[in-house]
């Protein structure tokens, strides 16, 4: 399996900052990799596909980049409504993965 | 537009079968897309569960493959997941999804809590 490994697991921030989480694949997934926002009591919701595709509907305040095994999601001008946990997952197997998340906590 | 919902039983006894049923509605399964579950236990992270391609193929995680079946029933529009021999372990919310190109979901249902207990 391919282990994807998050950084950092929690951090806090302020409205208007601008953050970034990374993700480390556990070997060379090129650019098979999504972002989700997983907030309490809601289902997840896709953010950025094949690393740095944004999905349809998504504040351009929301990017990703990267390829092979390092990529990052980046929350420029944080607004109060993202404050949620975040995941990254791979397709580049057949059995897909998820990293174990990132939660964004307001400081 | 496109909604999908979960379905099935809150409560399982321990060593039984779970099953859950996704009703697809606004559009087809038979529309070109893969769809899959993906489950949440209680203060953890998401966990991939499988994929189907209806009348096609189907792909599990490997830590599950033994005990989980997903299918389709193309005449009510719907997808299904069985597991069986389940444990307290098992306990999670379940989420029945549509992929994006088949590299992510981008559409998903809102989520149906199993409990396993006796």
């Amino acid at each position: 399996d391919i282990q994807l490994t998050q950084s950092p697991s929690s951090l806090s921030a302020s409205v208007g900052d601008r953050v970034t989480i990374a993700c480390r694949a556990s070997q060379s997934i090129s650019s098979y990799l999504c972002w989700y926002q997983k907030k309490p009591g809601k289902a997840p919701r896709l953010l950025v596909y094949f690393a740095s595709s944004l999905q349809s509907g998504v504040p351009s305040r929301f990017s990703g980049s990267g390829s092979g095994t390092d990529f990052t999601l980046t929350i420029s001008n944080l607004q109060p409504e993202d404050f949620a946990t975040y995941y990254c997952q791979q397709s580049y197997t057949t059995a897909w993965t998820f990293g174990q998340g990132t939660t964004l906590e307001i400081k | 537009q496109v909604q999908l919902q979960e379905s099935g039983a809150g409560l399982v006894k321990p060593s039984g079968t779970l099953s859950l049923t996704c009703t697809v509605s606004g559009g087809s399964i038979s529309s070109n897309k893969w769809w899959g579950w993906v489950r949440q236990s209680p203060g953890k992270g998401l966990e991939w569960i499988g994929e189907m391609y209806p009348s096609r193929s189907s792909n599990y995680n490997p830590s599950l493959e033994s005990r989980v079946t997903i299918s389709e029933d193309m005449s009510k529009n719907q997808f299904s997941l069985k597991l069986t021999s389940v444990t307290a372990a098992d306990t999670a919310v379940y989420y029945c999804a549509r992929e994006l190109d088949h590299i992510s979901f981008d559409l998903w249902g809102q989520g149906i809590l199993v409990t396993v207990a006796s």
